[in-house]
């Protein structure tokens, strides 16, 4: 079956620096794409990753590796407003998305 | 700005209403439209695909005659929820992909919020 994983919750503290890992098992691979997800709201498209390697965007930063089925969401100079769900989910052979459960992050002053 | 527009926002209705949820892509054209519900603190569950001019595609486990979905034009598709009871209650989002490439991603509307007394 497809799958995909990323961590439940995290906690990080305003200012600093929180990576959140994503790994998936699909049917093959066209792409993933990391969401933000404030309560209570629909998601926002942060970032797309087809090839290995880093995608920088201000503040946010996404790593992929194919080879290891591994991607990460870098945040940087956290602030409180980041505070959110993180959605991973992958683009399969099928073009079909298949969502992540999502990593609620909690920032703390 | 808003590339994907959803009404109503939020619906509090009786229990046997049926509601209906507008999806609408502003500025392309939109073969394919996507509906969502998330349950409080659960991830999204794909319902079903909205296909312009034909059929809707739906997800092993949602009732088509429950959720009626017509995808008449590029630029609108909408869900009906029939007879809704309080289960149905949920934050269902419509989602559209710009056309143009691989890499464009699904862009989500505002969500409608969905109470079923």
């Amino acid at each position: 079956g497809q799958n995909i994983d990323q961590p439940t919750e995290m906690t990080a503290t305003e200012g600093a620096i929180v990576q959140i890992n994503c790994t998936y098992q699909t049917s093959g691979f066209n792409g993933l794409f990391w969401y933000q997800q404030h309560a209570g709201e629909a998601p926002t498209f942060l970032s797309y990753n087809v090839l290995d390697g880093l995608e920088e965007k201000g503040r946010f930063s996404s790593f992929l590796s194919r080879s290891k089925g591994y991607s990460y969401l870098l945040l940087k100079e956290l602030q409180m407003k980041d505070s959110a769900s993180y959605l991973c989910a992958v683009r399969d052979s099928n073009y079909q998305l298949i969502w992540g459960a999502g990593t609620k992050l909690i920032i703390k002053p | 700005g808003a590339v994907v527009s959803q009404h109503p926002s939020r619906v509090i209705c009786k229990s046997g209403t049926s509601v209906k949820i507008e999806c609408r892509s502003l500025d392309f054209q939109a073969t394919t439209m996507f509906w969502y519900r998330q349950f409080p603190k659960q991830s999204l569950m794909l319902m079903a695909t909205s296909n312009e001019g034909s059929k809707a595609t739906y997800e092993q486990g949602v009732e088509k005659d429950k959720f009626l979905i017509n995808h008449a034009s590029l630029t609108l598709s909408t869900l009906t929820v029939t007879s809704a009871h309080p289960e149905d209650s949920s934050f269902y989002i419509c989602s559209a992909v710009r056309p143009g490439g691989g890499n464009q991603p699904q862009h989500f509307g505002d969500g409608t919020r969905l109470s079923i007394l």
